[in-house]
């Protein structure tokens, strides 16, 4: 099963608004890592969050880290319809160069 | 830099037709690893090299599928004979692992949509 499961699978929000993504995961991990994935693009990364970090900034992205519930949260503030995209998370359990990644929640910004 | 390179783009080819594509990593990254995305499976990671060499290949879907390393500079992925459930995107993505660092970014390609009529 995968290590990272988004929710919701799918957000549409008016322009302005806060988007917030879930992800949560059943190992422990080094570190978790959002990417954003346009359509019929490849993924570009975001953030990452260490293990012992709780919280973390991005100009309008913001990321939390709760490795006692085994979940992370994206949020996206002001949101822009060039936000439009796919989000994954990606956690990395093994030490090494590997990456688990969720299914992703698909973000639709209208404008 | 240029970033990760894949090549075809796009590959429209006749079922049991052999199938390869090409990824060149970002220079100086020592994994390199091979994704398909459906619709229906998500991104699945099929394969990845370390330093050129296969570590992990568990993803790989059947004996279809080959995936080599030559070289640090280049891999590829081959499908003979490709079937028409091989039809997807095809992501290369490299990264590197600085020494006495924990953080370990990918860098994706642009993808091969492949189509197997």
């Amino acid at each position: 099963s995968q290590q990272g499961e988004e929710d919701p699978q799918a957000l549409s929000i008016q322009e302005g608004e806060n988007a917030t993504m879930n992800c949560s995961y059943k190992t422990s991990i080094n570190n978790l890592q959002w990417y954003r994935q346009n359509s019929g693009r490849g993924l570009v990364h975001l953030i990452l969050i260490r293990s012992n970090e709780r919280e973390k900034h991005s100009g309008r992205l913001r990321v939390t880290l709760d490795t006692s519930k085994k979940s992370s949260s994206l949020l996206i503030t002001a949101s822009r319809a060039a936000d439009t995209a796919s989000y994954f998370c990606a956690t990395d359990p093994y030490q090494g160069g590997k990456l688990i990644f969720g299914q992703g929640t698909e973000l639709s910004v209208k404008p | 830099d240029a970033g990760v390179i894949q090549s075809p783009r796009h590959e429209v080819t006749e079922m049991g037709q052999e199938v390869t594509l090409r990824c060149k990593p970002i220079s100086g990254h020592d994994y390199l690893f091979w994704y398909r995305q459906t619709m229906m499976r998500g991104l699945e990671l099929l394969i990845y090299f370390n330093n050129n060499v296969p570590i992990d290949d568990s993803g790989m879907p059947e004996d279809r599928f080959s995936a080599k390393m030559p070289n640090a500079s280049f891999s590829t992925l081959k499908i003979q004979p490709s079937e028409p459930r091989d039809s997807a995107v095809y992501f290369c993505a490299s990264s590197s692992i600085a020494q006495g660092a924990t953080y370990n970014e990918q860098f994706f390609g642009p993808g091969t949509r492949l189509t197997v009529l």
